[in-house]
C-alpha cells in the first residue's frame, strides 16, 4: 500500500532556532497534504492543509509565520517551525490523500517528536 | 465533516472480540466513515472504511447501521498489540476535505 515518510522521528533543538519536517509520499502523488500536531494523551489537531503548488490553508490559531509550510512538488511537503520555542514541543505528524481512486484513503506519516529546550 | 462521538475507553480480554461502537448522527450521503487507530507515539494507521454496506477486511469488520447514524468497528479476536487508540472520522472522500479528530475511544487488551 501506499506510504507516507516522514523525518526526522524525533529532535531536540535550542530555543529560537528553526525546525524543518519533511513528508514524502513514496509511490504515489498527493496534491493535498495536511499538517497536525499532538500533544500527550490528546487528539489530533489540524494545523493546515498544504496544497501543490499554492500556499497552504491555515486553521484558526495557527500562525502562518511560524509555521511556515511548503509543498514544492506532488511527493513532498514541508513544515518549518520557525524560532521554536518550549511551548512548541509537540507531536506533529502529516498525511496525504492519494487521488485518483474512488475511495481515497488518506495515509499518515509516523510522526515527528519536537522538543525545544 | 460529520462530527462523531465515541466512548473514552474500552477494555477487551485477549482473544476476545473488540467492539468500538460511534455515533455519527449527522452523517451526510457523500460522506464515508473511516477507522484508523494510532498505537501510542506513531503515526494514525488505516483500518477500513465502508460508505453504507458493512466491509471486512484482514484487520477488522465495520458494520453500519441502516440509517448510516452509526458503526461499529470489530477486532474479531483483540491481542494485546490491538491496544491503541481508534478513532471513527467521517470523509467527503469527493472534496478531499481536511479530517477532523475526535477524542476517540482507548481501548486496553488485557490478558
Amino acid at each position: 500500500g501506499a506510504v507516507v515518510s516522514q523525518h526526522p522521528s524525533r529532535v531536540i533543538c535550542k530555543s529560537g532556532t528553526s525546525v524543518k519536517i519533511e513528508c514524502r509520499s513514496l509511490d504515489f502523488q498527493a496534491t493535498t497534504m495536511f499538517w497536525y500536531r499532538q500533544f500527550p494523551k490528546k487528539s489530533l489537531m489540524l494545523m493546515a492543509t498544504s496544497n501543490e503548488g499554492s500556499k497552504a490553508t491555515y486553521e484558526q490559531g495557527v500562525e502562518k509565520d511560524k509555521f511556515l509550510i511548503n509543498h514544492a512538488s506532488l511527493t513532498l511537503s514541508t513544515l518549518t517551525v520557525t524560532s521554536a520555542h518550549p511551548e512548541d514541543s509537540s507531536f506533529y505528524i502529516c498525511s496525504a490523500v492519494e487521488f485518483g481512486q474512488i475511495n481515497e484513503k488518506l495515509f499518515f506519516g509516523s510522526g515527528t517528536q519536537l522538543s525545544v529546550l | 465533516d460529520a462530527k462523531t462521538t465515541q466512548p473514552p475507553s474500552m477494555d477487551c480480554a485477549e482473544g476476545r472480540a473488540a467492539n468500538l461502537p460511534c455515533n455519527h448522527s449527522t452523517i451526510s450521503g457523500n460522506e464515508y466513515v473511516y477507522w484508523y487507530r494510532q498505537i501510542h507515539s506513531q503515526g494514525p494507521q488505516y483500518i477500513i472504511h465502508g460508505l453504507k454496506n458493512n466491509e471486512t477486511n484482514e484487520m477488522a469488520s465495520l458494520i453500519i447501521t441502516e440509517d448510516r447514524k452509526s458503526s461499529t468497528l470489530i477486532l474479531p479476536h483483540a491481542t494485546l498489540r490491538d491496544t491503541a487508540v481508534y478513532y471513527c472520522i467521517v470523509i467527503d472522500t469527493g472534496t478531499a476535505s481536511k479530517l477532523t479528530f475526535g477524542t476517540g475511544t482507548r481501548l486496553q487488551v488485557t490478558l
